[in-house]
């Protein structure tokens, strides 16, 4: 998994709690990105990053927020969790070179249970 | 709405023969078409891409084929194998978008 973990790598928490979401990448990549994968869906963006302390929304980021305060780290957190968040979160990590983004690097995920 | 629309939803294919798995899109400022394969408990990996300027990429047994016109692209497994049993995702970005829109993706099943 190209240097990416996550952690916790599968979690149950109940409606209404905050859970924070980790990914850890030691390939020292400029670009981190959080997807959800659900179902019928695919994976779907959450929210990146492309830089230590840049990030913007992805395409179902409403109830999510985001951190990176290191390179290597980009933190996820459901504010307050809710039955539709139950679903399996990659992290992913990609370079840029001259504008040119390369290939995407998927972490092993994390399966989220929201009850 | 999905941005890329792929099928089928599941395929089975007897060992050696060929799985086709199509995806079409309707922005056409998309300019890079990979394809992931995703085994169960990990996470998605690159498998192969193409960029619009070709018609048609491969690489061992994987071979894409895309059609710029009608916005349309397939991944090839020529002589399937066991091992590609797997869920393979389409997938379509853009240059500068940050954005990577997948397709709802296809269960392989190869049979010995």
């Amino acid at each position: 998994d190209a240097g990416i973990t996550q952690s916790p790598r599968h979690k149950v928490t109940e409606t209404g709690t905050p859970v924070t979401l980790r990914c850890h990448q030691t390939e020292n990549h400029r670009y981190m990105y959080w997807y959800r994968q659900d179902p019928g869906h695919g994976l779907r963006l959450i929210h990146y990053s492309y830089g230590v302390k840049d990030t913007d929304k992805g395409e179902v980021s409403d109830g999510y927020s985001v951190s990176r305060s290191k390179t290597e780290d980009f933190l996820l957190t459901l504010e307050s969790a809710t039955s539709s968040q139950t679903s399996v979160y990659f992290c992913a990590i990609s370079e840029s070179v001259a504008s040119i983004r390369y290939e995407q690097y998927f972490g092993p995920g994390t399966r989220l249970t929201v009850t | 709405q999905q941005q890329v629309k792929q099928s089928p939803q599941s395929l089975i294919v007897q060992k050696g023969g060929i799985s086709i798995i199509n995806c079409a899109y309707e922005n056409t400022a998309f300019d890079y078409f990979p394809w992931y394969q995703q085994f169960p408990g990990k996470g998605p990996a690159l498998l192969i891409a193409i960029r619009p300027d070709v018609s048609e990429k491969k690489e061992g047994r994987f071979t894409i084929s895309f059609n710029k016109s009608a916005k349309q692209f397939s991944l090839h497994i020529m002589d399937s194998q066991p091992g590609d049993s797997a869920t393979y995702f389409c997938a379509a970005d853009q240059t500068g978008a940050n954005n990577l829109f997948f397709g709802t993706g296809t269960r392989l099943t190869v049979i010995p």
